[in-house]
C-alpha cells in the first residue's frame, strides 16, 4: 500500500520569506512522488515530479523538492514567498506499474502574509 | 490550461436524482482518470480508463459508473444522488498508464440538496 502525510494542514509565512512544507511517503515499491497546488476554486496545477532521475527536483514558479529515499520524505521548499504562492498545496504518490492512481495527502493550506 | 475540459463547471441538483459529468482528455492522452474532492474526504481516486478499457479502481461507490467512449471522451455517471455525494469531481488524463504526469481538468462542483 502507498500513502502520503503531510505535517502540517497550515503554514503561514510572511512574504519573501522561506517556505517550507513537509511530506513523507509510505511505498512498498519505487514510487513516483508530486507536488500539486491549487488555487481557490481552481483546478489542480503540476509543481514537479520525481520519478527515480535526480534526488532535487525543480519545479515551477521557484519551488522546489528534495527525494529523501532513507527518510522516506519529499518536502517542498522556495526560497523567497510571494504573496501569489497562498494555495493549497498536495503531496502526491503515485507506485510504479500499471495502475497510476494518485494517492493524495491532506494538503497544505500555505498562507502569505504581507 | 492543462488541456483537460470538463462540463459543466457547476451542477445543482436534489437526492435521489442521477447527473453524469464529462471530461475531454488532452489531445492524444490515453489515460483517463475520476478523483473526487470533498471536505471530509480529501482528494480521493474514483476510477482508470486506457483507451475505452476500465484499468483500476478506487473508492468508486456502485451508485457511481463511468465510461470512456471511442473518442476518448469519459463520462462519470452518479445516480441516487445523496447529500453526501456534493463534491468538486475532477477529470485527469495522461498520455499512458506508465510514470506519466496527470494533467487535471478545473473540475466540477456538484450540490445535491
Amino acid at each position: 500500500a502507498q500513502s502520503v502525510t503531510q505535517l502540517d494542514s497550515h503554514v503561514s509565512v510572511s512574504e519573501g520569506t522561506p517556505v517550507l512544507l513537509r511530506c513523507n511517503y509510505s511505498s512498498s515499491y519505487s514510487p513516483s512522488l508530486f507536488w500539486y497546488v491549487q488555487h481557490p476554486n481552481k483546478g489542480l496545477q503540476l509543481l514537479l515530479k520525481y520519478t527515480s532521475a535526480a534526488t532535487l527536483v525543480k519545479g515551477i514558479n521557484g519551488f522546489e523538492a528534495e527525494f529523501k529515499k532513507s527518510e522516506t520524505s519529499f518536502h517542498l521548499t522556495k526560497p523567497s514567498a510571494h504573496m501569489s504562492d497562498a494555495a493549497e498545496y498536495f503531496c502526491v504518490v503515485s507506485l510504479s506499474g500499471s495502475a497510476r492512481q494518485l494517492t493524495f495527502g491532506s494538503g497544505t493550506q500555505l498562507t502569505v502574509l504581507p | 490550461d492543462s488541456g483537460v475540459t470538463q462540463t459543466p463547471k457547476h451542477l445543482i441538483t436534489a437526492t435521489g436524482q442521477r447527473v453524469t459529468l464529462r471530461c475531454s482528455p488532452r489531445s492524444g492522452d490515453l489515460s483517463v482518470y475520476w478523483y473526487q474532492q470533498s471536505l471530509d474526504q480529501g482528494l480521493q481516486f474514483l476510477i482508470q480508463y486506457y483507451n475505452g478499457e476500465e484499468r483500476a479502481k478506487g473508492n468508486i461507490l456502485e451508485r457511481f459508473s463511468a465510461q470512456q467512449f471511442p473518442d476518448l471522451h469519459s463520462e462519470l455517471n452518479l445516480s441516487s444522488l445523496e447529500l453526501g455525494d456534493s463534491a468538486l469531481y475532477f477529470c485527469a488524463s495522461s498520455s499512458r498508464d506508465s510514470r506519466e504526469t496527470q494533467y487535471f481538468g478545473p473540475g466540477t462542483r456538484l450540490l445535491v440538496l
